[in-house]
């Protein structure tokens, strides 16, 4: 069985300070793990992934991940918020034991204030 | 090349009616989803497909809720009777294979008056 806890479901930065949006999951077998983000009234866009390669992660818009199996973690930072980082994320893990089924975080939304 | 598309956009229709969601995944890719994401619900997994066959269906709300898929391509989730609490945003996503990465459409959204 697999599950995700995002742990805040409401984060507000001012710009140009870091975000941190905290991820907890639990896997029965070795998870691959993604952080998506939604803007209003657009799609879900990939920011990255853990596949169990490197665990520290770098994705698009310069945020990045790391993987933490001690921990069982994979928390999402940003060392600069943007007005453009204002979004949904979500947190999300798949595991061979699911078929391959995607299990979404509740979502932690973003409010980056000038 | 083109991303997942889905069509309707968006979708009114009276309670009682049934409704046919479709979603084209990106060509190639053998694993697709559905996924339903209500105001406050966030994202809720309704069906996977690896190829035509549909391994995990756990997460159809009730027997009204049915999809299949053809040739390893083209989905439809058909609702019949519809009610007030199916209103949601219908999401399809496809990946080249089960753990890959998912690629979302736009999404269907549904109003049930």
């Amino acid at each position: 069985a697999q599950s995700v806890t995002q742990l805040d479901s409401h984060v507000s930065v001012s710009e140009g300070t870091p975000v941190l949006l905290r991820c907890n999951y639990s896997s029965s077998y070795s998870p691959s793990l993604f952080w998506y983000v939604q803007h209003p009234n657009k799609g879900l866009q990939l920011l990255l992934k853990y596949t169990s390669a490197a665990t520290l992660v770098k994705g698009i818009n310069g945020f990045e991940a790391e993987f933490k199996k001690s921990e069982t973690s994979f928390h999402l930072t940003k060392p600069s918020a943007h007005m453009s980082d204002a979004a949904e994320y979500f947190c999300v893990v798949s595991d061979n034991d699911s078929w391959g089924k995607f299990q979404f975080g509740a979502g932690t939304q973003v409010v980056v204030t000038p | 090349g083109a991303g997942v598309s889905q069509s309707p956009s968006n979708k009114v229709t009276e309670k009682g009616k049934d409704v046919e969601l479709r979603c084209d995944p990106i060509s190639g890719h053998t694993a697709l989803y559905w996924y339903r994401q209500s105001l406050g619900q966030g994202l809720e997994f309704l069906i996977y497909f690896q190829g035509n066959s549909a391994p995990d269906k756990s997460g159809l709300p009730s027997d009204r809720f049915s999809a299949e898929r053809t040739g390893g391509s083209v989905s439809t989730l058909t609702i019949q009777r519809t009610q007030q609490e199916d209103s949601a945003v219908y999401l399809c996503a496809s990946s080249p294979r089960g753990l890959s990465e998912a690629f979302f459409g736009q999404g269907t959204r549904l109003t049930v008056v």
